[in-house]
């Protein structure tokens, strides 16, 4: 069974603060991701990583960055927390571009 | 520009077939994923379509058609645990990237 797992459920943070989300993947995928979703907008994507050390933007980028250091493992950073940055985020892994892609538990962040 | 449509809601009864349509416009189209997500819950893969027809899984069912960029989801014999948001998601730019709609939010009723 593929896992992906998130290191928090929920985080409430102070605006201005550094933001660390981490996700973890145990099945050897290529390709990682990071969204975020709210109400009415759907899943939007802020960056994607197709190999170690290799990332791309995604639609919503601005705010964000992201480190992939080893295959198993994407962090999303927040630089500097804004409260429009209040959402759920969501990492996925999949094998490739014709597999589907395997969601976290996902990660409600409130930056007040 | 890049779109996903579908309906914001629908409402069934158990026991019921429903259909959920799809009509997106992409640069580029590779396949088009339906997911299930249940509230406070993560997405979960339902069905791929990369050709044209009709992918047949129990109790759920996918169509494609790339010519008119059309995809429905159908649902048969509901079940109260059916009741979830459906999203449709299109694979993109020739790259393994996926552009989600917004989603629809399917209620089964007794």
């Amino acid at each position: 069974d593929v896992k992906v797992t998130q290191s928090s459920r929920y985080l409430v943070k102070r605006t201005g603060e550094k933001v660390f989300l981490e996700c973890v993947q145990d099945m050897d995928h290529e390709n990682m991701f990071w969204y975020r979703q709210d109400p009415g907008l759907g899943l939007r994507l802020i960056y994607f990583s197709y190999d170690v050390k290799m990332k791309e933007k995604g639609d919503i980028p601005e705010g964000y960055s992201v480190s992939r250091e080893k295959k198993e493992r994407f962090s999303l950073i927040l630089e500097s927390a804004s409260t429009n940055q209040t959402s759920m985020y969501l990492c996925a892994s999949s094998l490739s571009i014709d597999y589907e892609q395997y969601f976290g538990p996902g990660t409600r962040l409130t930056v007040t | 520009g890049q779109n996903i449509d579908q309906p914001t809601e629908m409402t069934a009864t158990e026991g019921a077939i429903v259909q959920i349509n799809c009509t997106y416009q992409t640069s580029g189209f590779n396949g088009l994923f339906w997911y299930q997500q249940h509230a406070g819950e993560a997405p979960t893969f339902l069905s791929y379509n990369v050709l044209d027809g009709l992918e047949e899984k129990g109790r759920f069912s996918s169509f494609l058609s790339r010519s008119k960029g059309y995809s429905y989801l159908l649902l048969k014999e509901l079940q109260m645990k059916d009741s979830a948001s459906y999203l449709c998601a299109v694979g993109r730019d020739n790259t393994d990237k996926l552009i989600f709609g917004t989603g629809t939010r399917l209620q089964v009723f007794p």
